[in-house]
């Protein structure tokens, strides 16, 4: 079956606009987790969604940031007033259920640029 | 504070060549490790994971160890392939905690 898909794969935005990126999850898996990723960085964990239950946004690095997912399915991560230091590549993965021993499957990433 | 580091920071050796990444870890109560290959541009793979009663596990020519009393884990990468080019995450998972808390990667570059 397909993976998990992310669109667009890149964003070139200038500083001020909003963004919208999209990830499709793989069919049937209850978990869908966002991720950013700096160059040389780490993974570093934004926002994680469960079923029907409320998504744990802990790791959204500010306000701007806001994540939806709409009929267990499809997420949409908005990033408002985009700044220079939100440049990244932004990962989506989602696993069977959530958990740490689930297998967490990612998309290719959507590589945002903050001109 | 839980946190994962890896090194070396990267590592270039020749095909054929063997190579050992090495990732230490602070997490706690720990549940399993996973050690994860990273092409350029694309997400991660998982390439094993091993919990607490592990202490080795290979797939192909990738073998993993994991020491619980040390806190550490590496990864063996046999007769290198070009392909093998890439970054290794190490990535460690605590008990009753759905976060998986990241290494930076060691980037391995292979040369003909």
């Amino acid at each position: 079956g397909a993976g998990v898909s992310q669109s667009p794969s890149n964003k070139v935005t200038e500083k001020g606009k909003d963004v919208e990126l999209r990830c499709d999850p793989i069919s049937g898996h209850t978990a869908l987790y966002w991720y950013r990723q700096s160059l040389g960085q780490g993974l570093e964990f934004l926002i994680y969604f469960q079923g029907n239950s409320a998504p744990d946004k802990s790791g959204l690095p500010s306000d701007r940031f806001s994540a939806e997912r709409t009929g267990g399915s499809v997420s949409t991560l908005t990033i408002q007033r985009t700044q220079q230091e939100d440049s990244a590549v932004y990962l989506c993965a989602s696993s069977l259920v959530g958990g740490g021993v689930y297998e967490q499957y990612f998309g290719p990433g959507t590589r945002l640029t903050v001109t | 504070k839980n946190q994962v580091e890896q090194s070396p920071q990267s590592l270039i050796i020749l095909e054929g060549k063997n190579c050992t990444l090495q990732c230490n870890y602070t997490v706690s109560p720990f549940s399993n490790l996973r050690w994860y290959k990273q092409d350029t541009g694309r997400g991660p793979v998982s390439l094993t994971i091993m919990t607490f009663s592990e202490n080795t596990k290979s797939n192909g020519r990738y073998t993993a160890t994991l020491d619980a009393d040390t806190k550490q884990s590496s990864l063996h990468i046999t007769a290198s392939q070009l392909s093998d080019s890439a970054s290794y995450i190490c990535v460690v998972s605590a008990m009753g905690n759905y976060q998986l808390i990241w290494g930076a990667g060691t980037k391995l570059i292979i040369k003909p």
